[in-house]
């Protein structure tokens, strides 16, 4: 079936530098694919998506492409901040659109 | 705001109890879903409404039950609760049912911890 892998946390980085969260899934047909965020004591919030192969998602400085040779969907940012401390999801929605798949989810800490 | 509302925000309940956790799903939204967040499991998919039919389901245990009314919010009812129940249950709503790229906006979710 559909899954979504995500690189295991906490990853802990310091202010303005450079974040790549890795996230590769396992789906037939032609999926959307999501990040989420979830900040402490919320819900998730959707960050980006991306609905078709080489699709670039993009907001707040985060970035992703849908690369569908390497079946993957990178989150990056530049240069982070300490209120992007918070727990990203990838997932994706299959051909039918009746599932969202949800990856395990990896924690950000950024110091200042 | 997601504009999506659950209630209650928190549950304490013992073993064997039953529980209802209520969503109200954005306006205008059809859809609606829900999920299981704990520890161990990650997030979990159990359930998905549109327009008061079940359109999917996911991991949702037979002692959980779920409906959507005809004013579109919905309920998850979870009855015989044990210990590994205890979790973080959102609601999410979307436009449609789920077509290519539709978005979910998620509730602020219920914490229930069973005793």
């Amino acid at each position: 079936g559909d899954s979504v892998t995500q690189m295991e946390g906490p990853v802990t980085l310091s202010e303005e530098a450079f974040l790549t969260i890795n996230c590769t899934y396992t789906a037939t047909g032609y999926p959307s694919l999501f990040w989420y965020v979830q900040y402490p004591g919320e819900g998730l919030q959707l960050l980006l998506k991306a609905t078709k192969a080489d699709d670039k998602g993009s907001n707040k400085g985060f970035e992703a492409t849908y690369r569908k040779e390497t079946t993957s969907f990178h989150l990056e940012k530049g240069s982070v901040q300490v209120s992007d401390s918070a727990v990203y999801f990838c997932a994706l929605t299959n051909t039918g659109g009746f599932k969202t798949i949800f990856g395990a989810g990896t924690r950000l800490f950024v110091k200042a | 705001d997601s504009g999506v509302t659950q209630t209650p925000k928190h549950l304490i309940t013992a073993t064997g109890q039953r529980v209802t956790l209520r969503c109200s799903p954005r306006s205008g939204d059809l859809s609606v879903y829900w999920y299981q967040q704990s520890l161990d499991q990650g997030l979990q998919f159990l359930i998905q409404y549109y327009n008061g039919e079940e359109r999917a389901k996911g991991n949702i245990l037979e002692r959980f039950s779920a409906q959507q009314f005809p004013d579109l919010h919905s309920e998850l009812n979870l009855s015989s609760l044990e210990l590994g129940d205890s979790a973080l249950y959102f609601c999410a709503s979307s436009l449609k049912s789920g077509l290519r790229g539709d978005t979910q906006y998620f509730g602020p979710g219920t914490r229930l911890t069973v005793l």
